[in-house]
């Protein structure tokens, strides 16, 4: 099976940063990865996906990009309800295998 | 606007099964892909399996492949997540998820407890 590991594994950042997560694809994945949004105590919610296309509602601070192996999920400007677990899944054939998630907080 | 709705808590003996259902309002259900993820007290979450109801095709994460199975029943506009031989380590909260195809609408999740 692919497997989908995130970087870093938590971080810690400012209101305004700019905040980037990396998520790896085992074997190549084409465009065919979503990222999800976890807040504390609630499930998931959809944020991207094929890689770049932001889900429906979705803020315009969150971007996502990459291709086959490498991928990347940018929030421009962190506010403070962005403080949140954020996980990438791949949806190609086969199983759709989450990363271990990355646990955004504000400094 | 689609609604999934779970069925409750669960309280579970190691080595027995669980069924926890997800039934659609709102929308055409057969439409949708209804996945299911876990989540461990404290864990990341997990994929478990995925159901398109329209043709009742199936596929599973290969660490529960024997011991879990996803059903469909379109007439109730239903899904179903069974797992078997449970242990501690299943104690988990369950969720399902519905989309075209990845999940855009979500259960309230169902916390199943495995315990003796």
């Amino acid at each position: 099976d692919i497997q989908m590991t995130q970087s870093p594994s938590s971080l810690s950042a400012s209101v305004g940063d700019r905040v980037t997560i990396t998520c790896r694809a085992s074997q190549g994945i084409s465009d065919y990865l979503a990222w999800y949004q976890q807040r504390p105590g609630k499930g998931p919610k959809l944020l991207i996906y094929a890689a770049s296309t932001l889900q429906s509602g979705v803020p315009s601070r969150f971007s996502g990009s990459g291709s086959g192996t490498a991928f990347t999920l940018t929030i421009s400007s962190l506010q403070p309800e962005d403080v949140a677990t954020y996980y990438c899944q791949k949806y190609s054939s086969g199983p759709w295998t989450f990363g271990q998630g990355t646990k955004v907080e504000i400094k | 606007q689609v609604q999934l709705v779970q069925s409750g808590a669960e309280v579970k003996k190691p080595g027995s099964s669980v069924k926890v259902s997800c039934k659609a309002s709102g929308g055409t259900f057969t439409n949708f892909e209804i996945s299911w993820v876990r989540q461990a007290p404290g864990q990341g979450l997990e994929w478990m399996g995925r159901i398109i109801p329209i043709v009742d095709f199936a596929n599973y994460a290969q660490r529960f492949q024997g011991r879990v199975t996803i059903t469909a029943d379109k007439s109730t506009s239903t899904a179903y997540m069974e797992l078997s031989s449970l242990t501690s380590e299943d104690t988990a909260v369950y969720y399902c998820g519905g989309g075209q195809p990845l999940p855009d609408y979500w259960g309230q999740g169902t916390l199943v407890t495995v315990s003796s």
